[in-house]
């Protein structure tokens, strides 16, 4: 398998644009999760999906972050708008139940 | 609710030296423990995970943890430092339910001098 996919893998755009993140999880996980990682946070869980469903969403930090899961290959985290402060590295991760996570190269996004 | 403390944010080791990174987990119920390795613009990488059963694991490229639940404690080891081996490392833990959730530690660099 060619493991957790993401695009872009770097992104670069300015404040008030929409932001669109990508993953494609490995065939057959049936949990997707969204994690940022940012030098004074560290890595934080956003949301996850089960079985295509957001299952806790509470990690998104406000209104402008939206996540779905239209089927079992495929995942958006969109920002809409973007701010300066959203310059982190994003992941995506997969993974069976109960068992260790699997985890994308990331996307490293850039707001100016 | 599970936490995860990784003491020291830095360590420093020779190259040949024993690298030994710590981590304590809080957990009311049994957990799952997970070492992973993050190496720079890359994402986190699976080094070694206890489950149930044997409580000293071994992982890839020579490093092994020993679970130990009276000391609530995950320690990473390797005997010999190798230049390859400075990361970042991450603890994590998640509980037996069959949820997948995992709760990280901040990270603990290892840094490796020749």
């Amino acid at each position: 398998d060619a493991g957790v996919i993401q695009s872009p893998r770097h992104e670069v755009t300015e404040m008030g644009q929409e932001v669109t993140l990508r993953c494609k999880p490995i065939s057959g996980h049936d949990y997707l999760f969204w994690y940022r990682q940012t030098m004074m946070r560290g890595l934080e869980l956003l949301i996850y999906f089960n079985n295509n469903v957001p299952i806790d969403d509470s990690g998104m930090p406000e209104d402008r972050f939206s996540a779905k899961m239209p089927n079992a290959s495929f995942s958006t985290l969109k920002i809409q708008p973007s701010e300066p402060r959203d310059s982190a590295v994003y992941f995506c991760a997969s993974s069976l139940i109960g068992a260790e996570q699997y985890f994308g190269p990331g996307t490293r996004l850039t707001v100016t | 609710a599970q936490s995860v403390t990784q003491l020291g944010s830095h360590v420093s080791v020779s190259e040949g030296a024993l690298v030994l990174l710590r981590c304590n987990y809080s957990s009311s119920v049994p957990p799952y423990l997970f070492w992973y390795v993050q190496y720079p613009n890359q994402g986190l990488q699976l080094l070694l995970k206890y489950t149930t059963g044997a409580t000293l694991v071994k992982g890839i490229n020579g490093f092994e943890a020993e679970f130990k639940k009276s000391e609530t404690s995950f320690h990473l080891t390797k005997p010999s430092a190798h230049m390859s081996d400075a990361a970042e490392y991450f603890c994590a833990v998640s509980d037996q339910s069959g949820y997948s959730t995992l709760t990280f530690g901040k990270g603990t660099m290892l840094l490796v001098s020749p």
